[in-house]
């Protein structure tokens, strides 16, 4: 079946250093989306991207969408404490109204 | 806007009891609603899909019977937990699907986390 998988599962970051998590699909995606959540909240929508080879920027962050639209990279530049936090990619299920599949999310702590 | 709202936040119940769980869009219609489960430092699990006016669709291994939902309104879908034990302790959230030009995004609910003693 449709698989999204994440790596890495943890990391653990110096304040200012960069950070990446990767995102891969085992189908080719409509689009990939990114969301956050930070420690007993809740997931929150940060970005879709739709186009093959997409890049969009979010002040410290970058995210990519693969050329065959089936990965996709969150970078985070200068890391901040604030940027603690689970990272999930989701990708649409094909045909399926809606839903979305989720990779198991980058879990990001930052040392101050 | 797209705002989602969960009630209750948190809620502990006694074994046996039901629980039943509020999601709304405050801002916008959702005429599909999802129910995620979540357990500590794991991704969210889908459990089933809210149609409004229809039943809902579960995913494979969620029993109905146990984790009922209503999607009466465009506004309101509710998930009732029948004859909770303490393995359904978890944290439930909601989302809603927005449709755009782009594709279909979700915006959640902050959650409920159940107890289940």
């Amino acid at each position: 079946g449709q698989q999204v998988m994440q790596i890495p599962q943890y990391q653990h970051v110096q304040e200012g250093e960069d950070f990446t998590t990767y995102c891969n699909s085992s189908t080719t995606l409509s689009n990939i989306q990114w969301y956050k959540q930070r420690p007993g909240g809740h997931p929150v929508f940060l970005i879709q991207l739709v186009k093959s080879g997409e890049v969009k920027k979010q002040k410290r962050l970058t995210f990519q969408f693969g050329e065959a639209k089936k990965n996709s990279s969150l970078h985070i530049t200068a890391t901040q404490t604030t940027d603690v936090g689970t990272y999930f990619c989701a990708g649409p299920v094909y045909n399926q109204g809606g839903k979305l599949i989720f990779g198991q999310g980058t879990e990001l702590s930052v040392k101050p | 806007g797209a705002v989602v709202s969960q009630h209750p936040s948190w809620v502990i119940c006694k074994s046996g009891t039901s629980v039943k769980i509020e999601c709304r869009s405050l801002d916008f219609q959702a005429t599909t609603m999802f129910w995620y489960r979540q357990f500590p430092k794991q991704s969210l699990m889908l459990m089933a899909t809210s149609n409004e006016g229809s039943k809902a669709t579960y995913e494979q291994g969620v029993e109905k019977d146990k984790f009922l939902i209503n999607h009466a309104s465009l506004t309101l879908s509710t998930l009732t937990v029948t004859s909770a034990h303490p393995e359904d302790s978890s944290f439930y959230i909601c989302s809603a699907r927005v449709s755009s030009g782009r594709g279909d995004t979700q915006y959640f609910g902050p959650g409920t986390r159940l107890t289940v003693l």
